[in-house]
């Protein structure tokens, strides 16, 4: 059964820095994408980019180049975001997903529960 | 690369359909066969419940189906049930592994 387990709830403060994980389970971690997804509180779904298993190699939406970084470890079938200064507009949930259902395709399949981030100024 | 567009509500009694809009662009819903579905309830993680535009995952009934006609693509839930209330997001591939979602559509049930 694949899974996608994330890291816990984490309250911040602004310029704080921060990583939360992604650890996956069920399959095999370097043949699947696993890409992120923001949710700001009562707001809808953003596309924050995404890494492949095998080699890292990682696709970042221009909304988010810069603001954060995306990187996994297929020895612990573990994928990350992290942030190196949180701003209060950071707070949000993020959803890791893997790519497809399959064995390819470009649905988002397998969702993560989600990591609430609280940022506070 | 801008939010698809979506309704912000709709509502339906048991038992009726619901058709939901994602209007999009050139450059993502008309591009190719790959505009996806979510359904996400409150507190939970978000579902897919259609891909490639018209196939569901195992599991997902078969009250929801979907389709695509230039740069819109519809979300069809039939025969409304209390538990189909929540968010749906259609979403939609763009090339070399990047998404826009739609703005979201909160479905009610009378």
């Amino acid at each position: 059964e694949v899974q996608l387990v994330q890291s816990g709830a984490e309250v911040k403060k602004a310029g704080d820095s921060l990583k939360i994980s992604c650890k996956a389970s069920g399959y095999t971690f370097t043949r699947y994408w696993i890409g992120w997804v923001r949710q700001r509180p009562g707001k809808g779904l953003e596309w924050m980019g995404i890494i492949y298993g095998s080699d890292s190699d990682t696709r970042y939406s221009p909304s988010f180049q810069g603001q954060v970084t995306i990187s996994a470890d297929k020895s612990i079938g573990t994928a990350y975001v992290q942030w190196s200064s949180l701003k209060a507009s950071d707070t949000a949930i993020y959803y890791c997903a893997r790519l497809s259902l399959g064995y390819s395709g470009y649905e988002l399949g397998y969702w993560g529960q989600g990591t609430l981030v609280t940022v506070s100024s | 690369q801008s939010a698809l567009t979506q309704p912000r509500s709709v509502s339906g009694s048991p038992g009726q359909s619901v058709i939901i809009s994602c209007t999009g662009t050139t450059n993502d819903i008309a591009r190719d066969q790959y505009v996806t579905w979510y359904q996400q309830n409150p507190g939970k993680a978000p579902k897919l419940i259609v891909y490639d535009v018209t196939r569901r995952p195992s599991g997902v009934p078969d009250r929801f189906s979907g389709s695509k006609s230039g740069n819109t693509a519809s979300l069809i839930i039939s025969g409304l049930q209390a538990e189909d209330e929540g968010d749906y997001y259609c979403c939609s591939y763009v090339g070399d592994y990047s998404y826009v979602f739609g703005s979201g559509t909160k479905v009610t049930v009378l």
